[in-house]
C-alpha cells in the first residue's frame, strides 16, 4: 500500500518567513496528491492538489508540485502568516477500488507574529 | 452550500458501551469514506462506501466496528462494546468520483 513520510515538527516561524514541509511518498502506479490542513478544533480542509507529474498545486499563496521523479510533493509558501498556524498533512490517494487517503503523521506549524 | 456534517461532536461512554456516531455527506456525493484520527496521528481509513454498497471495509480494526449506508446517503459507525483504545476522532468525508475529499469536522470518542 501507499506510505507518506513527512518533514516532522513541530515547525515554529516568524511572520512573513518562508516555509517549505517536506513530503516524499511511495504508491503504486502515479497517484494524485493531496496537501490538507487542520485547524485546531476544525476538521481537515482540501489545500491544494495535483493529479500528475510535473503539476503544481497552488491555494492560498501555498504551492506544490508532484515530482515524480523524486517521489515528493514538498508544500512551500513565501510568506506565511499567523493565521496559517496549522498542523499540514501530505496524502497520496490509494489505486485501488476504495480510492483512500493514505496520511503522514501531519506537520504542526506555528507561526509568531 | 452545505458541508459534511457529524454528530454527535463528542461523545463519552463507558468502557463496554455501545456508540452510534452519524454522517451527514454533502447532497450527491457518491463516495463516502471512515477514518479514525487517533491523538496527534493522521487520519487512518476505516471503510468506504459508494452509494450504499460498503465496497471496502479493510480498515475496519475489529469485528466490532461495524458502518452502514443503507439509501447511500446518511452513514453510520457503531462500535459495539468499546474499549480505551477506541478513543479517536472518527472523521468522515465524501465525495464525487474525481478523487477529491470533503471532510466533516469529526466526532471526538473518549472511553473511559
Amino acid at each position: 500500500g501507499n506510505s507518506v513520510t513527512q518533514m516532522e515538527g513541530p515547525v515554529t516561524l516568524s511572520e512573513e518567513a518562508f516555509l517549505t514541509i517536506n513530503c516524499t511518498y511511495t504508491a503504486t502506479g502515479y497517484p494524485s496528491l493531496f496537501w490538507y490542513v487542520q485547524y485546531p478544533g476544525e476538521g481537515l480542509q482540501l489545500l491544494l492538489k495535483a493529479t500528475k507529474a510535473d503539476d503544481k498545486g497552488s491555494n492560498k499563496g501555498f504551492e506544490a508540485t508532484y515530482r515524480k521523479e523524486t517521489t515528493s510533493f514538498h508544500l512551500e509558501k513565501g510568506s506565511v502568516q499567523v493565521s496559517d498556524s496549522a498542523v499540514y498533512f501530505c496524502a497520496p490517494i490509494s489505486s485501488g477500488s476504495a480510492r483512500q487517503l493514505t496520511f503522514g503523521s501531519g506537520t504542526q506549524l506555528t507561526v509568531l507574529p | 452550500g452545505a458541508g459534511v456534517s457529524q454528530s454527535p461532536r463528542y461523545k463519552v461512554a463507558k468502557r463496554g458501551q455501545d456508540v452510534a456516531l452519524r454522517c451527514d455527506p454533502i447532497s450527491g456525493h457518491v463516495s463516502l469514506f471512515w477514518y479514525q484520527q487517533a491523538l496527534g496521528q493522521g487520519p487512518e481509513f476505516l471503510t468506504y462506501f459508494q452509494n450504499e454498497a460498503q465496497l471496502d471495509k479493510s480498515g475496519l480494526p475489529s469485528d466490532r466496528f461495524f458502518a452502514e449506508r443503507p439509501e447511500g446517503s446518511v452513514s453510520t459507525l457503531k462500535i459495539q462494546r468499546t474499549q480505551q483504545e477506541d478513543s479517536a476522532v472518527y472523521l468522515c468525508a465524501s465525495g464525487q468520483r474525481q478523487e477529491t475529499q470533503y471532510f466533516g469536522p469529526g466526532t471526538r470518542l473518549l472511553v473511559l
